[in-house]
């Protein structure tokens, strides 16, 4: 099992651009799916996209105008973007990644607390 | 943007089993997809508890178990334990949404 590893920005203004990243440990980023998953306070899980191993992307329609999510070419690493946030992108994302198998996040990051604050 | 529905709150006494219920609909779980289940403490990320409906993740106890019927799904927590006071979360993909992965609404146990 891939261990995940994730940094980032923690506070940011409105219209800023949020970016985060997760590096794989134990496994290659071209093995496996990588998701990213918000949770805002107090609230449930929120899907925002993933990426396969070949570097197609599948987006949440609610973010996908916005979001953009890689594969780094040098480390083994991928990363978030979201343009144009809000207060209401304030949220803990969580970096995630499933096998090839089903369609279940096994291995999650810590998370990374994100707030869109004037 | 949840699309599947669980109940807020359950609680239990210790030793007591409980259960939780997912509702989707037929472009998620009625379609046939599986459903996942994770279990979050406060402050800390899911961790996967049942996969594909029915399976644990070594290291899972057996006092955790999934079901699927139509477009619903359940979790059972039996001789519930102080340490399964959490939140548990359903997953499933919704081919609707051009192919998305969607979440429960979460729902807290609580032991009595």
């Amino acid at each position: 099992q891939v261990q995940l590893q994730q940094w980032g920005a923690g506070l940011l203004k409105p219209s800023e651009t949020l970016s985060l990243t997760c590096a794989v440990y134990g496994g290659s980023v071209s093995g496996y799916y990588f998701s990213w998953i918000r949770q805002p306070p107090g609230q449930g899980l929120e899907w925002i996209g993933e990426i396969n191993p070949g570097g197609n992307t599948n987006y949440s329609p609610s973010l996908k105008s916005r979001v953009t999510i890689s594969i780094g070419t040098s480390n083994n690493h991928f990363s978030l973007k979201l343009i144009s946030v809000t207060a209401a992108d304030t949220a803990v994302y969580f970096c995630a990644s499933r096998t090839t198998i089903g369609y279940y996040m096994d291995v999650w990051g810590r998370g990374t607390t994100v707030t869109v604050s004037s | 943007q949840s699309v599947l529905t669980q109940p807020p709150s359950v609680s239990g006494a210790p030793g007591q089993r409980v259960t939780i219920s997912c509702t989707g609909s037929s472009s998620n779980i009625g379609a046939g997809y599986d459903v996942h289940w994770y279990q979050q403490f406060p402050g800390t990320a899911p961790k996967l508890l049942i996969y594909g409906n029915t399976n644990r993740p070594s290291g899972v106890p057996d006092r955790f178990s999934g079901s699927k019927s139509g477009s619903s799904a359940s979790l059972a927590i039996t001789w519930l334990q102080a340490e399964d006071e959490a939140d548990y979360y359903c997953q499933s993909y919704d081919s609707s949404l051009r192919g998305s992965y969607v979440f429960g609404t979460g729902t807290q146990v609580t032991v009595l």
